[in-house]
């Protein structure tokens, strides 16, 4: 069955350091997205991208934020410089089409410390 | 955007048949209603989704009642691996499909 892919699964970094969440979505997927879950909370939406451009973002996904889709297979979520309460799993995700259901890769857990 | 409620947490016996169920009585004629699960702190996992008509795949069955006000997610045979926090979701508008997660039910499945 098809996977979308994350790296790393684990990834710490000191505040203030730039990181780059990657993400392979599903091949045919047109459709990709973050969420992020910091522990004990609820699964939150970050952005939507399709066609190359961002669809959607939250209030969370601020100028700290970035995504880009450089080569047509990778996805990438980047955090310029980040903050403690970043800590929390990532999770990419796609779909082929509007309407089907999404397929979530199993996440990176990014610690700031 | 149409909001859903679930119990917080609901137990089944392994082998038998869980309902979850989910109310979203504020749901739009062009909104579908998505079910998807979360193992432990692993992705969320898509399940079943359905607009009207009640749906079956290899995994569930989703009941849609008539007035669309509420569904019930059933699990045919549950399985201790089919303990997880399950989320009804009410795609959010039109133009927009991100989904907006609530706090779901843990179901706990037990020998």
């Amino acid at each position: 069955e098809p996977e979308v892919t994350q790296t790393p699964s684990h990834q710490v970094t000191q505040m203030g350091q730039e990181v780059i969440l990657r993400c392979v979505p599903i091949s045919n997927h047109l459709y990709f997205y973050w969420y992020r879950q910091i522990l004990g909370q609820k699964v939150e939406f970050l952005v939507s991208f399709y066609n190359n451009e961002i669809s959607e973002k939250s209030e969370i996904f601020d100028d700290q934020f970035s995504v880009e889709r450089p080569d047509g297979s990778n996805f990438t979520l980047k955090i310029r410089s980040t903050k403690l309460e970043d800590s929390a799993m990532y999770f990419c995700a796609s779909r082929a089409v509007r309407g089907d259901g999404y397929t979530f890769g199993s996440g990176t857990r990014l610690t700031v410390v | 955007d149409a909001k859903t409620t679930q119990p917080p947490s609901m137990d089944c016996a392994e082998g038998r048949a869980a309902n979850l169920p989910c109310n979203h009585s504020t749901i739009s004629g062009n909104e579908y209603v998505y079910w998807y699960r979360q193992i432990h702190s692993q992705g969320p996992q898509y399940i079943i989704h359905g607009l009207k008509n009640n749906e079956t795949n290899e995994m569930a069955s989703l009941i849609i009642t008539e007035d669309r006000k509420s569904s019930t997610l059933i699990l045919p045979h549950a399985t201790l691996r089919d303990t997880a926090v399950y989320y009804c979701i009410v795609r959010v508008g039109s133009n927009t499909d991100k989904l907006i997660f609530g706090t779901g039910t843990r179901l706990q499945v037990f020998p």
